[in-house]
Order: structure tokens, then sequence, then C-alpha cells
């Protein structure tokens, strides 16, 4: 079983401040590193795929990084409201890009 | 509606009666899989299916059967469900195991 690990396991945060989390993953054989926001009560939603080291992807305020020689990729959210309060999860392809692994999540809470 | 969606949502049983939850998506997709989430070891991969008739164990399969008869349809088998196997599970389909995943809205089982 691959590790793929998130930190922190959880966060609370000021509405309107800037947070960041991290998913690091293993950096031999990867193929695609994917993170999904997981409301409470719904189900996981997908957020980005990203594959090329350096990559960068946005949505909003919703931003992420990624460094496949190093494994790790980061989760930015400038600005956070309540509404973005969330588990966020992390998953890593690798080898031959059929199994998916999930890290255990960051809870972010935002308070109003 | 694009969607994936899965029955029972909610299951009650005991030990050893057998139960399939079936999942179906609407999308084309030929990547399907199983996850359960446990609380602190977020989702799991039980079984996967990279086409019609091609199914992989994932990293938590036993215990569990799945088919892939249709392209639309992943039925989840519990021959002899046991106390452990009480948990969320979640159904989701992708394009290619690279791709996004698309969650079912999951079903929560209990084995007495």
């Amino acid at each position: 079983i691959l590790n793929v690990e998130q930190s922190p396991q959880s966060l609370h945060v000021q509405e309107g401040d800037s947070t960041n989390f991290t998913c690091s993953f293993p950096s031999s054989n990867f193929y695609a590193l994917h993170w999904y926001r997981w409301e409470t009560a719904k189900s996981p939603e997908a957020l980005f795929v990203m594959t090329l080291n350096g990559d960068e992807k946005k949505k909003g305020r919703i931003s992420a990084t990624l460094n496949t020689k190093e494994g790790y990729s980061y989760l930015y959210i400038k600005g956070s409201q309540p509404e973005d309060s969330a588990t966020y999860l992390c998953a890593s392809l690798t080898g031959s890009a059929r199994q998916l692994t999930f890290g255990s999540g960051t809870q972010l809470t935002v308070l109003p | 509606e694009a969607q994936v969606t899965q029955n029972p949502r909610y299951l009650i049983t005991v030990t050893g009666k057998k139960l399939t939850v079936t999942c179906s998506q609407n999308m084309n997709h030929e990547y399907m899989s199983w996850y359960r989430q446990d609380p602190g070891l977020g989702l799991r991969q039980i079984y996967y299916s990279m086409n019609v008739e091609v199914t992989d164990k994932g990293d938590v399969p036993e215990g569990y059967k799945v088919s892939r008869k249709e392209k639309r349809n992943f039925p989840l088998i519990l021959e002899s469900p046991s106390p452990n196997q009480t948990s969320l599970y979640f159904c989701a389909s992708s394009f290619t195991a690279g791709g996004e995943q698309f969650f079912g809205p999951g079903t929560r089982l209990t084995v007495l």
C-alpha cells in the first residue's frame, strides 16, 4: 500500500485568512495527483487533477502546486470563507496508473 | 443529469446475511471503483474495474466481491458480512483511472 500523507490533520482559521496544506506521496513511478473537496454529508468532489512537475492549477480562490520530484503538493485557499469548511483529500496514482491511493485528509474549519 | 447512483443509501443487517450494494453511472465511464471510509483512515479502495469484465483488487478486498458485466453497473457483494465491514461505502467512476473521480452519494452499512 502506497503512503499518501496529508498535514495538518485538521485546521481552524478565521474568515478572511489564507491557508495552505500539504500532501506528500511517493515520487517514484508518479502518474497523477488528485485533490478533492468533501463537505459533511455530501460526496467528495474533484478540485484538480495534476500530472506535470511544476504544474499550478487554480479554481477561484483555491490553487494547487505539484512537485513530482520530491513528492509533494500544496493546496492554497486565499481569503477563506465559512463555505470553504470541508475535508480536503489528495490521492496519488502511480505505477501502472490503475489504483488511486487517498490520504486521510485535512479537515478545514473556517470560523466566521 | 450525469451522475453515479448507489442503492441502498442506508442498510442495517446481521452477520452472515449476504447483501449487494448497487452502483450505476450514466456517463459511459470505463473506470469504476469502490471505496470504504472509516474514521481516521480516509478512503480505502476495495476493488476497481478498468472496463467490462476487468476487475482488480484494491487495498482492502477481503470479504468483498464485485462484477462488471455491463459498463454502467459495478455492484459490490458481501457474501457473509461481518461487523468489521460496518462502514461508509462510496462508488466512483471516471473516464480513465487517472481522470477525476465522480462519486456516488454513499451507502452507510451497519453489520450487527
